[in-house]
């Protein structure tokens, strides 16, 4: 019962630019929240790609960038590589639930 | 380089007891700056997150609202390490668990260092 929503798939070719939404509410990213981005590639544990809304961890690609506006939060990716297949979550906190919450995940397809 | 590695039974019988333990390596568990996590993945599903403890002055706990009756997490800091026990489990419990160490976030925290999964299986 994820309370972040998020398209279930994109797709695009090389070199292409995707973007991925996270749309939430008033108790979580439209509130005073960030939104965090993860990726999962295919039989692996989850790892931090955004946090803060736009801060990319070290090691991170700068193809990867994030924002957030209002009570959504986007993650886009340029340059599409065919290793950037792979499940994306958002993760924000939820005041009315007292607890952390994630989207529903978008799988990208590179074409 | 810091290290989280879950262990724990892979299959446990319906209305029992689910127990896992994280082993960390790396960091300590009574960090001022750090939590220690428990999440969890159903087959072809996403993420749930289900708890977590940390130390600021004081020992905190913190439960997802779905499984707050059922889910204890403990820190053991003469292990280095802390466990997940969730009681009367059913099929719906059956997930991929991981153990992963949150970072303080002025505006919430985020999840910065991830085990591999452990997989278990509710079934008789």
């Amino acid at each position: 019962q994820s309370v972040l929503t998020q398209p279930p798939s994109v797709s695009g070719a090389p070199g292409q630019t995707v973007t991925i939404s996270c749309t939430g509410t008033s108790s979580n990213i439209g509130a005073i929240y960030d939104a965090h981005w993860y990726q999962q590639l295919p039989g692996k544990a989850p790892t931090l790609l955004i946090y803060g809304n736009m801060n990319r961890p070290s090691g991170v690609p700068d193809r990867f960038s994030g924002s957030k506006s209002g009570t959504s939060a986007s993650l886009a990716i340029t340059g599409l590589q065919a290793e950037d297949e792979a499940d994306y979550y958002c993760q924000s906190y939820d005041n009315s639930l007292s607890g952390y919450v994630f989207g529903t995940g978008t799988k990208v397809i590179v074409l | 380089q810091i290290q989280m590695q879950p262990s724990g039974p892979g299959l446990v019988k319906p209305s029992q007891t689910l127990s896992l333990t994280c082993a960390v390596s790396g960091d300590s568990v009574s960090s001022n700056s750090a939590a220690w996590n428990w999440i969890r993945q159903a087959p072809s599903s996403g993420l749930e997150w289900l708890g977590r403890t940390y130390f600021q002055s004081e020992w905190h706990y913190e439960y997802a609202l779905s499984v707050k009756s059922r889910i204890t997490i403990n820190p053991d800091t003469s292990k280095k390490q802390f466990s997940l026990q969730l009681t009367s489990v059913t099929p719906e419990d059956t997930a991929v668990y991981y153990c992963a160490r949150g970072h303080t976030w002025h505006l919430g925290w985020y999840f910065d260092l991830w085990s591999r999964g452990t997989l278990v299986t509710v079934s008789s």
